[in-house]
């Protein structure tokens, strides 16, 4: 099992619509976990961390679910701007060091 | 204005030659780390570095080396002994306190031929 996976999509999503992605992650010892935004030819941008408790910022929500080891990414009410590859990274412990592990992204194209 | 400089943007370089790129932070952050992106595919780590003076290799060293002797800056040296040279070459810098969020400068896109 690969240790960050992500469906590659591309997702294709009708503008306003709800779109929603996972990540599995295989260590269970993972400590943090974040959505990156990487636009296309660009460097990856924090969209946000993934907190247990789940986090929202206005049309984002982020949860964690440690039982099932996976993050999901909501997208609410998709602007054309949304399209993008979200990256997810889990920053797990390995030998007592911290080492971050990034997906390969899910392509997102929100359709006019 | 805090964040990270990578220059140049785009580099070209004929196949045998040495290439330096320049990692410039001004967040106060302790850790820096160099990624390789190839198109369609996810970053690899090539070194990082989690304080002045001491440096680890990541997944993909080979080819790579690096130098941390100032917090500030994190070089990146691509040799001729690296097979597949070109490459999306992105830096990044996080503190060391957690949750290590890691952020991003703009990256060098450089061609060998």
């Amino acid at each position: 099992r690969k240790e960050v996976e992500q469906d590659p999509g591309p997702f294709n999503v009708p503008e306003g619509a709800t779109v929603a992605f996972n990540c599995t992650y295989s260590n269970s010892a993972s400590q943090s976990f974040f959505w990156y935004r990487q636009d296309c030819r660009k460097e990856p941008k924090l969209l946000m961390s993934v907190y247990s408790s789940g986090n929202e910022d206005g049309r984002f929500t982020a949860q964690l679910n440690r039982a099932s080891q996976y993050i999901s990414l909501l997208i609410r009410d998709s602007k054309l701007s949304d399209s993008a590859t979200y990256l997810c990274v889990v920053n797990m412990k390995r030998n007592r060091d911290d080492k971050i592990i990034f997906g390969k992204g899910t392509r997102l194209h929100i359709l006019p | 204005d805090g964040g990270i400089t990578q220059s140049p943007k785009y580099l070209f370089r004929k196949e045998g030659q040495n290439v330096t790129l320049s990692c410039e932070q001004n967040l106060n952050h302790d850790a820096m780390y160099w990624y390789r992106q190839d198109p369609g595919q996810g970053l690899r780590l090539i070194y990082y570095s989690q304080i002045v003076n001491d440096f680890q290799k990541g997944d993909i060293a080979e080819g790579y080396s690096v130098s941390r002797e100032k917090k500030e800056s994190f070089p990146l040296t691509v040799t001729s002994a690296q097979k597949n040279p070109t490459a999306f070459y992105l830096c990044a810098s996080s503190n060391n306190r957690g949750p290590y969020e890691q952020y991003f400068g703009p990256g060098t896109r450089l061609t060998v031929t």
